[in-house]
């Protein structure tokens, strides 16, 4: 009964590969979110999208590609891994009116 | 946009003790702000919020205050527990926009 669920939770992967992690979640939420964590724990917005369309696209490397099939998914396609995306990518959604984020457990992403 | 301050970043209290963390935010529009807690390993999640038609909120041992003039808010966690250990994250959003922006973090330590 997972609330937001991500996979994979551990990504290991070398540079110049493509690599996706999904989303899903149960909550009957509209909105969905990426956001990315670095190593000294900032935790900054990435993307969002309400009811599958793209409402908040930050300043983020055209290599990360957002989908949308349906409004309880959300999954994030990065291409040309670098050694800087290297953090843990979290999956949010959020309550209609009152905006409360509810997060996944998190995709920790290393590039070697 | 909205930029939020954090700070202490990290916090080590006695157990029983009380633990301050203060915020600060530039967006003088927001009107919504959330604190949310990461343990380890774990996505973050809310604990307390407050809008801005109120100075004050408690739940238990938390409290929120909020200085709209002087944009500052506070988290207050009384008699501290092993198990508030972790890190505490704020954040502020304005009314109507989607994107919440989160401070830098306070990792809380609760020595036994």
């Amino acid at each position: 009964d997972t609330a937001v669920s991500q996979t994979p939770k551990y990504l290991v992967t070398q540079m110049g590969n493509d690599k996706s992690i999904k989303c899903e979640q149960n909550l009957g939420h509209d909105t969905m979110y990426w956001y990315k964590q670095d190593s000294k724990k900032f935790l900054k917005i990435m993307f969002s999208y309400n009811n599958k369309e793209l409402i908040i696209n930050e300043t983020v490397p055209n290599r990360f590609s957002p989908k949308s099939p349906d409004k309880a998914h959300l999954n994030l396609h990065i291409n040309s891994l670098e050694l800087g995306d290297s953090a843990v990518y979290f999956c949010a959604s959020s309550r209609p009116n009152t905006g409360e984020l509810f997060f996944g457990e998190g995709s920790r992403l290393t590039v070697l | 946009g909205e930029n939020v301050e954090q700070h202490p970043s990290t916090l080590s209290v006695q157990e029983g003790d009380s633990a301050v963390i203060k915020c600060t935010y530039s967006d003088s529009a927001s009107n919504y702000f959330p604190w949310y807690k990461q343990e380890l390993g774990k996505g973050p999640q809310l604990i307390i919020d407050i809008r801005s038609n109120v100075g004050e909120k408690k739940d238990q041992r938390i409290a929120v205050t909020l200085n709209k003039t002087a944009k500052h808010f506070s988290l207050h966690i009384t008699e501290t527990q092993p198990e508030d250990s972790a890190v505490y994250f704020c954040a502020a959003r304005s009314f109507g926009n989607e994107k919440l922006t989160f401070g830098t973090g306070t990792r809380l330590t609760i020595i036994p």
